[in-house]
Formats: C-alpha cells, structure tokens, sequence
C-alpha cells in the first residue's frame, strides 16, 4: 500500500499569513500516461463529511476559493492557503488515488489560528 | 445535484453486526463505482472498500477481509455496507462515497455519515 504522510500534524497560522501543508508519499503517484498526479486535498469540519480541494495534485474543485491551491509532483506535494480566513479551520487530508485498491490518505493537518 | 443519503446511528453490542445503508439519488447509480470510508472518534480517514454497483463486484481492505461484505440494490439505487463481529475499536462514523464524474477515485460526493457505537 501507498503510505500518505502529512507534515505538520497541527499548524497555527495568523488572520491573513500563509499557511502551508506537506504530503510525501511512499511511491511516485505521477502517471506518465497521462502526465497526471493521482493527489487530492480534503478539508473537513466537525462533523461534516470531508469536502474536496484540490484533485489531480494543482486543479480546484469547482466553488473553492482560489486562496486554496495545490502542487508538488511524484511523491512531495503542498496545499497552500494564501491568506488564511476564521473559515478555513479545519483538518486537512491529501489522499492518493494512484492505486484504488487501497486509496490511501494522510493522517490529517489540522489547521488552527494562531 | 448528486445526493448520497444514509441511514441512521446504530448502536451494537461486541460481537454484533451492522448494515448501513446509502440510498444514491440524481445520477445513474450503476454508473459509478461506490466507496465506504471510516473515521474512528478524532482519527483520521480509512478506506474500506468499493463496489462496483453495475456488476456487483467488490474489492476490500485487507483489514476488513472476512468481516465486510459490500452489496447493491440496483432497482432501489442503494448501496449497503455490512460489518460483522463487532468490537469497540469499530466505534466510528461511516461514511459513503462516489467516484468522481471522471471516472477517478477521488470523492466529490459523501453521504452525511452514519455513527455506529459498540459498546456492552
């Protein structure tokens, strides 16, 4: 199975900074078929279920605010929130659906105001 | 749009079984491959398995072998998740999930959760 490890596990940033969290994963999830990162991103609220981000490691889900964007390639990939807004709290998720027999996800980032 | 509806909170003794449900509604439900996912109390994400609601074909987490069994009534569009032999590490929210439109297994589409606490 793909291991997913996410860093840090909690992060406070201020109203406003930058906020930034890492995915590594165990093996390359890159497809030179189709020169595509099997990594999505996931924010999830208290009890609610997790709401997609980002898929194919850089492209945002219809209705997401552009603060929020994705990159990295093969096994390194970042979720970055550009301004950080009281809404965004939340525990962050990648996830990695290069195999789908296990999908795999990262342990969770959660994301405080400082 | 898309809704994944499932069925209430359930509380089971050790040793018990559960069955929860997830009614698909506003697409063509055999279309789409259907994943059940779990978050024990202030834990991550794990994945359980799939099904592919067209064939009724399954494929499992090697955790659950023997334990889940994922089944589809087509003529209803629901999808079940069965789980036997319960223990209270079982305790968690599960949840159900839709392939993307693009055929990819990431999920846009999520039931709202069914709780199931094991407990004596």
């Amino acid at each position: 199975d793909i291991v997913m490890t996410q860093s840090p596990d909690s992060l406070a940033v201020s109203l406003g900074e930058r906020a930034t969290i890492n995915c590594k994963s165990s093996q390359s999830v890159f497809s030179g078929s189709n020169n595509k990162n099997y990594l999505a991103w996931y924010q999830q609220k208290p009890g609610q279920p997790p709401k997609l981000l980002i898929y194919w490691a850089s492209t945002r889900e219809s209705g997401v605010p552009d603060r929020f964007s994705g990159s990295g390639s093969e096994t390194d990939f970042t979720l970055t929130v550009s301004s950080l807004q009281a809404e965004d709290v939340a525990v962050y998720y990648c996830q990695q659906y290069y195999t789908t027999v296990p999908v795999t996800f990262g342990q969770g980032t959660k994301l405080e105001i400082k | 749009q898309v809704q994944l509806v499932q069925s209430g909170a359930e509380v089971k003794q050790p040793g018990a079984s559960v069955k929860v449900s997830c009614k698909a509604s506003r697409y063509t439900f055999t279309g789409y491959y259907m994943h059940w996912v779990r978050q024990a109390p202030g834990e991550g994400l794990e994945w359980m398995g799939r099904i592919n609601p067209n064939s009724g074909g399954t494929n499992y987490a090697q955790k659950f072998q023997g334990r889940v069994t994922m089944t589809r009534d087509t003529s209803i569009s629901t999808a079940y998740m069965e789980l036997s032999r319960l223990r209270s590490d079982d305790t968690a929210v599960y949840y159900c999930a839709r392939d993307s439109e693009e055929g990819a297994t990431f999920y846009v589409d999520w039931g709202q959760g069914t709780l199931v606490t094991v407990s004596s």
